[in-house]
């Protein structure tokens, strides 16, 4: 069955690292993928889109990577802020355009 | 602010009871879904919407209609409430269909079905 894993519930570190979380997908070929950030009580942000030709993707502190081989996602935030803290879930569409499935979610805690 | 406004923000309700949650844009998206999201299982498509006068089924649609009668409005309607329907409920909006298109979520309604 197609399944998509984020690898860990939960993520902390200190503030000024980087963040690096991960998103595995099985029995998937997604043509692209999509990362979100939801904080408590709210609904899902769009942050960025990564397309299956594309290994690597920028956009300020963000850096997604695609491996469509290892069928693998890594979303990093570089240079960590507590305000970087809540939940990242990775999204992928299942082959027809409406059907998107996310990820359960890595909830990320930034400490000062 | 243009964006996804949803209503009502939460409810409490008894089992067996019809209940329609509301969705409204106003950024004149074509797509509309609906998803419920459930501790530990991440979000899931309930059913979606192309463009106005078209719906299709998600991942867990039983138990749940839609209708989209314009561009701007999509409800859910729950017709027999049963407790494993209590979950927070996010409608969300693309300005097309397409599996590149970002979606536009709204902040959710959480309901609980006892």
């Amino acid at each position: 069955s197609q399944k998509i894993e984020q690898n860990s519930e939960a993520l902390n570190i200190q503030e000024g690292k980087t963040a690096t979380l991960t998103c595995n997908y099985t029995n998937y070929s997604p043509a692209y993928l999509q990362w979100y950030r939801q904080d408590p009580g709210r609904g899902p942000v769009f942050l960025l889109l990564i397309r299956e030709n594309e290994k690597e993707k920028r956009k300020e502190r963000l850096k997604v990577t695609f491996d469509t081989t290892l069928k693998q996602s890594l979303f990093h935030i570089t240079a960590s802020q507590p305000a970087d803290s809540a939940t990242y879930l990775c999204a992928l569409a299942l082959g027809n355009n409406n059907d998107m499935r996310f990820g359960a979610g890595t909830r990320l805690t930034v400490k000062p | 602010i243009a964006g996804i406004t949803q209503a009502p923000t939460s409810q409490i309700l008894a089992a067996g009871r019809r209940m329609t949650l509301r969705c409204t844009q106003d950024m004149r998206h074509n797509a509309m879904y609906w998803y419920r999201q459930d501790l530990g299982l991440g979000l899931r498509l309930i059913h979606y919407s192309n463009t106005a006068g078209t719906t299709g089924k998600g991942e867990v649609p039983d138990g749940y209609s839609v209708s989209r009668a314009n561009t701007d409005d999509f409800p859910l309607t729950l017709a027999s409430a049963v407790p494993s329907q209590t979950s927070v409920y996010f409608c969300a909006s693309s300005s097309r269909t397409g599996r590149n298109q970002p979606q536009h979520f709204g902040d959710g309604t959480r309901l609980s079905i006892l």
